[in-house]
């Protein structure tokens, strides 16, 4: 079946530092591949998504391009700050749910 | 445009009990899906409503049931609780049209313990 593998965390960055949070996937057809975030004591909220192959998603000063040849969507973003402390979530949907990769804790610290 | 609200937050609930979980959907969504969340197991699907109809579900026991009402909302019930059902419960809308892997948005979730 279709499944999510994430990096183990947590990953300890200092402010400022170049942040990359590895992601592959197992799926049969074409899925949308999505990053979420969850903040301490909240929901998750959609932080960026990609539904073909080379497409980039961004926001917030985060991007993670859909490479189908390696089945890879890995998050990155140049500059971490302390408020990007949280736990990230690869996902992808392909024929009805949502499937998640195990998380991935990011702690940045001042 | 109001984001997907879940009631109550926080519940406490004790081993042979039932509970209730709320979840209203973004206006215009018709797509309701509901995850639990543990540490352990991480984010697992339970089941997915369009409609009023149960369209999906995940490999949960059948104390896990829900329900959606004609204006998208959605409740969740869980029967003779078990300790083990202790997790962040959370609901996710999506305009939930067919062959479209559109994005969910999810809701703040409930955390429920069972004692």
């Amino acid at each position: 079946g279709d499944s999510v593998t994430q990096m183990e965390g947590p990953v300890t960055l200092s402010e400022e530092a170049f942040l990359t949070i590895n992601c592959t996937y197992t799926a049969t057809g074409y899925p949308s591949l999505f990053w979420y975030v969850q903040y301490p004591g909240e929901g998750l909220q959609l932080l960026l998504k990609a539904t073909k192959a080379d497409d980039k998603g961004s926001n917030k000063g985060f991007e993670a391009t859909y490479r189908k040849e390696t089945t890879s969507f890995h998050l990155e973003k140049g500059s971490v700050q302390v408020s990007d402390s949280a736990v990230y979530f690869c996902a992808l949907i392909n024929t009805d749910k949502l499937i998640f990769g195990t998380g991935t804790r990011l702690q940045v610290f001042p | 445009k109001a984001g997907v609200t879940q009631t109550p937050r926080y519940l406490i609930k004790t081993r042979g009990q039932q509970v209730t979980l709320s979840c209203s959907p973004i206006s215009g969504h018709r797509s309701v899906s509901w995850y639990q969340q543990t540490p352990g197991q991480g984010l697992q699907f339970l089941f997915e409503y369009f409609s009023e109809t149960q369209r999906n579900k995940g490999n949960f026991p059948g104390r896990f049931s829900g329900r959606q009402f004609s204006n998208s909302r959605s409740e969740m019930n869980v029967s003779t609780l078990e300790l083990g059902d202790s997790a962040l419960y959370l609901c996710a809308s999506s305009l939930g049209l067919v062959g479209v892997r559109d994005e969910q948005y999810f809701g703040p979730g409930t955390r429920l313990t069972v004692t």
